[in-house]
């Protein structure tokens, strides 16, 4: 079946630091993925998706790039700040049985330190 | 234009009362979810519904669960009778097409059974 696996956290970091959150998936068709964020007492949103194979999706300073041949989709942001702590979730739609699937990942929480 | 709304934000009760959450989709989205997230199990998918239809209910935890879409702007979540372990954050999304589409996330809404 379909899942997402995330690396645990916490992941904590100082401001500027380099911050690479790992996701892989499994998947039975051609699913889409997505970085989804969480801060404090929000409900998720997204942060950035791709729909196919080598698609890099973008967003403020954040990066990922959807690799079918290793079924990762890693989240890099160059340089992180204090705003940036939250818990970050990866994703993935996919089409099974007629039916859609919408996984989450367990989600990876980032402190960032001043 | 307004998000997901739920209600209440937050709900303590006592193990046994009955237990309704609602939740007003983002007008014109054909998709919505039910989510429960606990630090335990993370982010779990509860039940689906498109075009007001449910279409998998395969992570409803058992009988006690129940989920409406009485029609396309509303949609609960009832819970009796409840019991301690299912405290947790529910949180409702809502999706304008599925495959590489966005999920729009309430804020949740916090249930504590004492």
């Amino acid at each position: 079946g379909n899942s997402v696996t995330q690396m645990e956290g916490p992941v904590t970091l100082s401001e500027e630091a380099f911050l690479t959150i790992n996701c892989t998936y499994t998947a039975t068709g051609y699913p889409s993925l997505f970085w989804y964020v969480q801060y404090p007492g929000e409900g998720l949103q997204l942060l950035l998706k791709a729909t196919k194979a080598d698609d890099k999706g973008s967003n403020k300073g954040f990066e990922a790039t959807y690799r079918k041949e290793t079924t990762s989709f890693h989240l890099e942001k160059g340089s992180v700040q204090v705003s940036d702590s939250a818990v970050y979730f990866c994703a993935l739609s996919d089409r099974t049985s007629g039916t859609y699937k919408y996984i989450f990942g367990t989600g990876t929480r980032l402190k960032v330190l001043a | 234009d307004a998000g997901v709304i739920q209600s209440p934000r937050h709900e303590v009760t006592e193990m046994g009362q009955e237990v309704t959450l609602r939740c007003k989709p983002i007008s014109g989205h054909d998709y919505l979810f039910w989510y429960r997230q606990t630090m335990m199990r993370g982010l779990e998918l509860l039940i689906y519904f498109n075009n007001n239809v449910p279409i998998d209910d395969s992570g409803m935890p058992e009988d006690r669960f129940s989920a409406k879409m009485p029609n396309a702007s509303f949609s609960t979540l009832k819970i009796q009778p409840s019991e301690p372990r299912d405290s947790a954050v529910y949180f409702c999304a809502s999706s304008q097409g599925l495959w590489a589409g966005e999920l729009f996330f309430g804020e949740g809404s916090r249930l504590t059974v004492l």
